[in-house]
């Protein structure tokens, strides 16, 4: 079975430029999740969807963040305008979500964002 | 505050060197502990879930064990291919899906 899919693998732009980074979840998992690592903060939580409804978005930095889940099996992280300082490797995972949880979260490979 | 500490930051074993790994946390009302491996330039892939004090997961050289405030992640006999860094995180308290993740043990395995 094909695991989280995400594109593109690597994303190189300029200061002020717009980026989508976009991901496919695992087959009937009705969780995602966006995830931004670095090395000065680790993994962090930007924001979660389940069943497509975003639950939890208090991770997302500011108002240049949004998200969205159109479908079941696509979901986008945009940046408008991106900054130097939004330069950082941002995974998506995705679970099957069980009442009471909690879910195991698998993990996508990972878009290496530049910001110059 | 809900928290998630590790250590060591760093380990550099030698081939058939066993040791562990820490994962403290400080969460109210634990529902699970996860354990990843995370190699260079890939996302973090799932070993382990613990949802119990006393609670004994194996696989291959890798066993991890749960108390009421950390975890354990031993590596017996570790082979260069154990070499990557090893998150743990847990669950937010409540019924969120949110993890708290840990910043990692980097460990390198040398022949």
């Amino acid at each position: 079975d094909a695991g989280v899919i995400q594109s593109p693998r690597h994303e190189v732009t300029e200061m002020g430029q717009e980026v989508t980074l976009r991901c496919k979840p695992i087959s009937g998992h009705n969780s995602l999740f966006w995830y931004r690592q670095t090395m000065m903060r680790g993994l962090e939580l930007l924001i979660y969807f389940n069943n497509n409804v975003p639950i939890d978005d208090s991770g997302m930095p500011e108002d240049r963040f949004s998200a969205k889940m159109p479908n079941a099996s696509f979901s986008t992280l945009k940046i408008q305008p991106s900054e130097p300082r939004d330069s950082a490797v941002y995974f998506c995972a995705s679970s099957l979500n069980f009442a009471g949880g909690p879910d195991t979260q698998y993990f996508g490979p990972g878009t290496r964002l530049t910001v110059l | 505050e809900d928290q998630v500490t590790q250590s060591p930051e760093a380990l550099r074993l030698q081939e058939g060197e066993s040791s562990s790994l820490n994962c403290s946390y400080t969460v109210s009302g634990l529902r699970g502990l996860f354990w990843y491996r995370q190699d260079p330039g890939k996302g973090p892939e799932f070993l382990f879930t613990l949802y119990s004090a006393g609670e004994e997961k194996e696989k291959e050289r890798l066993k991890a064990t749960l108390t009421k405030k950390e975890s354990f992640l031993h590596i017996t006999a570790p082979k260069p291919e154990d070499s990557a860094t090893y998150l743990c995180a847990v669950p937010l308290g409540g019924a969120t899906n949110k993890l708290i993740f840990g910043t990692g043990t980097l460990l390198a395995v040398q022949p």
